[in-house]
C-alpha cells in the first residue's frame, strides 16, 4: 500500500530555476493539499484541490502553481525559485473535502534554493 | 486573526504521563485534530474531537472544551518512541485547517 508518494525526496535548486514537485495518491481521495513546513511555524497551506479539475489558493500561494488533471496526481510547480522557498513540502490527501476526514501525508520533499 | 497556541517544547520521563495543551482562536469551529510527527517524517493522525469531552485511544487521550477554546493531548506510560512533535490543528468555518507550530516532546529515560 503506497498511500501518497512524493518526488523528489530532496532537491537543491539554483534560484530562478523552475521546479515541479510530484505527488501521487492511490487512495482515490477527492481532496489534496500542498503544505510547506518551516522551523517554528505551523504547516502552511499553499494550494488545495477539493476534486479533480478544481484548485484553490491557500494561505501562502504566491510563487507556486498547481494542477489537478485527475484524481491521483497533484503536482506543485515553482515557476522561478527563490531562497525563501527553501522548506519541506508535504502533499496530503483526505477523503472528504468539506468534512472531518483526517489528512494522509506524503513523506515530504526537502527543497533548498540557493 | 486566527491563532493556535501550544508550548514549543516539553520534557518528560519514560513511564510517566504528560499533558500537551492547545488553545485556539479561530473563525468558527469544525473540529480539532492532533497529529504526531517524528523528526524527518510526515505527520500522522492521532485524534479528532468535535464535541466537548475526552476521547480515549489506548495510551493517548484527547480532551476538548469548545467554550474555552482549549484542548489537551494526554500521553500515558510514556515510551522512548513517543519522542516527537505533536501538532494541534483546528478546522475553521471554511473547513480549512489552522495549524499550531507544534510541541516537541523529549522523553528521558
Amino acid at each position: 500500500i503506497a498511500g501518497i508518494t512524493q518526488a523528489p525526496t530532496s532537491q537543491i535548486l539554483a534560484a530562478g530555476r523552475r521546479m515541479t514537485l510530484r505527488c501521487t495518491q492511490d487512495m482515490r481521495h477527492n481532496a489534496m493539499y500542498w503544505y510547506r513546513q518551516d522551523l517554528g511555524l505551523g504547516l502552511r497551506l499553499i494550494h488545495y484541490s477539493n476534486t479533480a479539475g478544481t484548485t484553490g489558493k491557500g494561505e501562502v500561494p504566491d510563487g507556486y502553481s498547481v494542477s489537478r488533471a485527475n484524481t491521483d496526481d497533484f503536482p506543485l510547480t515553482l515557476a522561478s525559485a527563490v531562497p525563501s522557498q527553501t522548506s519541506v513540502y508535504f502533499c496530503a490527501s483526505s477523503d472528504s473535502s468539506g468534512g472531518t476526514g483526517e489528512l494522509f501525508f506524503g513523506e515530504g520533499s526537502r527543497l533548498t534554493v540557493l | 486573526g486566527q491563532n493556535i497556541d501550544q508550548p514549543t517544547e516539553m520534557t518528560a520521563t519514560e513511564g510517566a504521563i504528560v499533558q500537551i495543551n492547545c488553545t485556539y482562536q479561530t473563525s468558527g469551529f469544525n473540529g480539532l485534530f492532533w497529529y504526531q510527527q517524528h523528526a524527518g517524517e510526515a505527520p500522522t493522525f492521532l485524534s479528532y474531537n468535535v464535541l466537548d469531552g475526552l476521547e480515549e485511544k489506548g495510551r493517548f487521550s484527547s480532551f476538548l472544551s469548545r467554550s474555552k477554546g482549549y484542548s489537551y493531548l494526554l500521553l500515558k506510560e510514556l515510551q522512548m518512541k513517543d519522542s516527537a512533535s505533536y501538532l494541534c490543528a483546528v478546522m475553521d468555518s471554511n473547513y480549512q485547517l489552522i495549524w499550531g507550530a507544534g510541541t516537541k516532546l523529549i522523553i528521558k529515560p
